[in-house]
C-alpha cells in the first residue's frame, strides 16, 4: 500500500463548476500538507501550502486537512479552463528532514 | 537569470550507457531533490540532500548515483542506464524543510529515454 493514495482521474467538468480533489495517506507522521499544480510537460508548481489540521482559503482554491481521518482535499470553487493541468498532493513528516511524498496526481480538464 | 534550471532538457540513451543531468539553482537553497515521474506512479523520491556533503536515499535510489559538492548543484548520474529508467526527472530546491511558506521549487524536468 502507498503512502499516498490520490484518485488519478481524468476528471472532466464544466466551467463554473466546483471542483474537489483529495488524499489519503496513512502515515500518522505527516505534518506538512501541500497541493501542486502540474502543467503538462512542465515542472509541478505551490499551490496550496498547510501545517496540521484545519482549512486554508485562497483566492478560489480552498485545502481542508483532517488529520483524524488521515484525508486532505482542494477545494476549486468557479473553476476554469485554465485549471486543467494535473493537480499532485505532497506530505512531509516532521521526523524525516525534508522529504516530500506525492501521490499519484490527479488529471483535471475544465471544458468551456 | 534566477532559478533552478536542469539540462538536457531530452536525452536519448542506448542500455548500458552512463548518462548524468544536471541540475543548477541560483539561490544557495540548503535542500535538493531528484524525483522520477512516471505514469501510475506519480513522482518518487530518488536522492535528496539536505546541504554540500550530505546526501540520503529516497524511494527508489538503486541504479542512482548522486553527488553535492557545491550548494547549487545536485547531479544526477545513471551508472549503467536501463530501459526501466526511461522517465521524466524532475529536480526540485527549498530554503528549508517543508514547513517554509514557499515550499520548494521544481525545475522543467529532463526527459530521458534509454533504447
Amino acid at each position: 500500500q502507498k503512502e499516498v493514495e490520490q484518485d488519478p482521474g481524468p476528471l472532466s467538468v464544466p466551467e463554473g463548476a466546483i471542483v474537489s480533489l483529495n488524499c489519503t495517506y496513512s502515515n500518522s507522521a505527516f505534518q506538512y500538507f501541500m497541493w501542486y499544480r502540474q502543467y503538462s510537460r512542465k515542472g509541478p508548481e505551490l499551490l496550496m501550502y498547510t501545517y496540521s489540521s484545519g482549512n486554508k482559503e485562497d483566492g478560489r482554491f480552498t485545502a481542508q486537512v483532517d488529520k483524524s481521518s488521515k484525508y486532505i482535499s482542494l477545494f476549486i470553487r468557479d473553476s476554469q479552463p485554465s485549471d486543467s493541468a494535473t493537480y499532485l498532493c505532497a506530505m512531509s513528516p516532521y521526523n524525516q528532514g525534508g522529504k516530500l511524498i506525492f501521490g499519484q496526481g490527479t488529471e483535471l480538464s475544465v471544458k468551456p | 537569470d534566477a532559478g533552478i534550471t536542469q539540462s538536457p532538457r531530452y536525452k536519448i540513451t542506448e542500455t548500458g550507457r552512463q548518462v548524468t543531468l544536471m541540475c543548477h539553482q541560483t539561490w544557495s537553497h540548503s535542500y535538493m531533490f531528484w524525483y522520477r515521474q512516471d505514469l501510475g506512479h506519480g513522482l518518487r523520491l530518488i536522492y535528496y540532500s539536505a546541504a554540500a556533503d550530505i546526501t540520503d536515499k529516497g524511494e527508489v535510489p538503486d541504479g542512482y548515483v548522486v553527488s553535492r559538492s557545491k550548494t547549487e548543484n545536485f547531479p544526477l548520474t545513471l551508472e549503467s542506464a536501463t530501459r526501466s529508467q526511461t522517465s521524466v526527472y524532475f529536480c526540485a530546491s527549498g530554503a528549508a524543510r517543508p514547513g517554509a511558506v514557499d515550499g520548494y521549487t521544481f525545475g522543467s524536468g529532463t526527459r530521458l529515454t534509454v533504447v
